[in-house]
């Protein structure tokens, strides 16, 4: 069965760098979003991109944050300047369509020092 | 605005015996329901979902879950429990007429079964 991908497992960055989180959807998948799950609460919608721009974005998604898919293949989130409170598992997920399941990939653990 | 609640943070039940995970919601219009399962370090895995038709939803691994609209409930089900079956389980729902794909979660259920 067709896996949505994720890489790095786990990222470790100092606070104020930059990072960029990596997904690979379901190929044949058009809708693509970011969560995240601060350890020990609720997986939260950050943001939602469909047709090559964001289609919708939740309080979280600050100007520190963006997303882009700069090929065919690949989902990028990248955290401009991370804070501490960043540290979280990050989730890609996709769906080939409005009515269909959302498909996870594992994550990538955050971690801020 | 649309909220999920599982009012369970922990359900604990002996192996072979009957499992259900609660989930309630609310949105404006018509739910789309989702279950997803969360094994330790992985990502969240698609048991069944709810768009339109019959109330009673069968999925993955002999789960079923059946939406009541008078009660905006979507509770998961199993009619025996396995102990491969202890896990984080999320119920998420998405208003199926606000032009929205973003799924709001629950907080999430621990399973535990019992050997």
């Amino acid at each position: 069965e067709p896996e949505v991908t994720q890489t790095p497992s786990h990222q470790v960055t100092q606070m104020g760098q930059e990072v960029i989180l990596r997904c690979v959807p379901i190929s044949n998948h058009l809708y693509f979003y970011w969560y995240r799950q601060i350890l020990g609460q609720k997986v939260e919608f950050l943001v939602s991109f469909y047709n090559n721009e964001i289609s919708e974005k939740s309080e979280i998604f600050d100007d520190q944050f963006s997303v882009e898919r700069p090929d065919g293949s690949n989902f990028t989130l990248k955290i401009r300047s991370t804070k501490l409170e960043d540290s979280a598992m990050y989730f890609c997920a996709s769906t080939g369509g409005p009515g269909q399941p959302q498909h996870f990939g594992d994550g990538t653990r955050l971690s801020i020092l | 605005a649309q909220s999920v609640a599982q009012p369970e943070d922990q359900v604990n039940v002996a192996e072979g015996n009957p499992l259900t995970v609660k989930c309630t919601y609310s949105v404006s219009g018509n739910p789309y329901l989702f279950w997803y399962v969360q094994y330790p370090n992985r990502g969240l895995q698609f048991l069944l979902k709810y768009i339109t038709g019959d109330n009673l939803v069968k999925g993955s691994y002999g789960f079923e879950a059946e939406f009541n609209k008078s009660q905006t409930s979507f509770h998961l089900k199993k009619p025996s429990a396995l102990v491969s079956d202890s896990a984080l389980y999320f119920c998420a729902v998405r208003d199926s007429g606000a032009g929205s794909y973003q799924l709001t979660f629950g907080k999430g259920t621990k399973l535990s079964v019992i050997p």
